[in-house]
């Protein structure tokens, strides 16, 4: 499976401000997905990181709000743009190797926004 | 459009008790099914996965079959261990834009 990294692990962050979480993976992979977790609740997709081209979004995601980067199949970037204490949550990126086959999710990143 | 259901939680078990996570789906086609957890304070890890119907995926002693009739899959272990106390998701992927659907998380406590 592959091997992947997000930076940073955790960030506490003022309201108003925003935050680029980056995502890199040890080997070029077609799917990268960027998911966001609630406290306490279960995993939602914020979108499909598509390289090359702009990332397709969930419905109630938007790119002003989460903007993404996807230079090349191993890294992708998802920015929280203008937080606010609703958007604490962990973002987790993942990698998809191929249809219906297995997700493999990087480690997370802890952010809290005062 | 395609589901997973989850048995709610928690779940307090003492260890070495047999455990039982109910899961069930609604999905057109055949989608794979997976088990993940989580432990405290880490992400996701694959547990175990079924492709196709009737598939038995297995790992670190825990199993689930894939089972189309009933459109379910439900993690199973024989004995716990303290070890195992983690929140486990049930997920599956329908395939046509390879999203996964997760369930809403099992959260497992192992007592000694």
């Amino acid at each position: 499976s592959a091997v992947i990294s997000q930076k940073p692990s955790r960030d506490i962050c003022q309201r108003g401000t925003s935050l680029t979480i980056q995502c890199q993976v040890d080997s070029q992979v077609t799917m990268m997905f960027w998911y966001r977790q609630q406290p306490g609740q279960s995993l939602t997709l914020i979108a499909t990181a598509n390289q090359g081209s702009e990332a397709t979004y969930e419905s109630g995601f938007v790119i002003d709000k989460f903007p993404i980067s996807r230079p090349n199949l191993t890294f992708s970037t998802l920015t929280v743009s203008n937080m606010s204490p609703e958007d604490s949550s962990i973002y987790l990126c993942s990698v998809g190797t191929g249809t219906k086959e297995t997700q493999y999710f990087g480690p997370g990143t802890r952010l809290l926004v005062l | 459009g395609n589901s997973v259901t989850q048995m709610e939680g928690p779940v307090t078990l003492s260890e070495e008790a047999f455990l039982t996570i109910n899961c069930t789906y609604t999905a057109t086609g055949y989608p794979s099914l997976f088990w993940y957890v989580q432990y405290p304070g880490e992400g996701l890890q694959l547990l175990l996965k079924a492709t196709k119907a009737d598939d038995k995926g297995s790992n670190k002693g825990f199993e689930a079959t894939y089972r189309k009739e009933t459109t379910s899959f439900h993690l199973e272990k024989g004995s716990v261990q303290v070890s195992d106390s983690a929140v486990y998701f049930c997920a599956l992927n329908g395939g046509a834009t390879n999203k996964l659907i997760f369930g809403t998380g099992t959260l497992l406590a192992v007592q000694p």
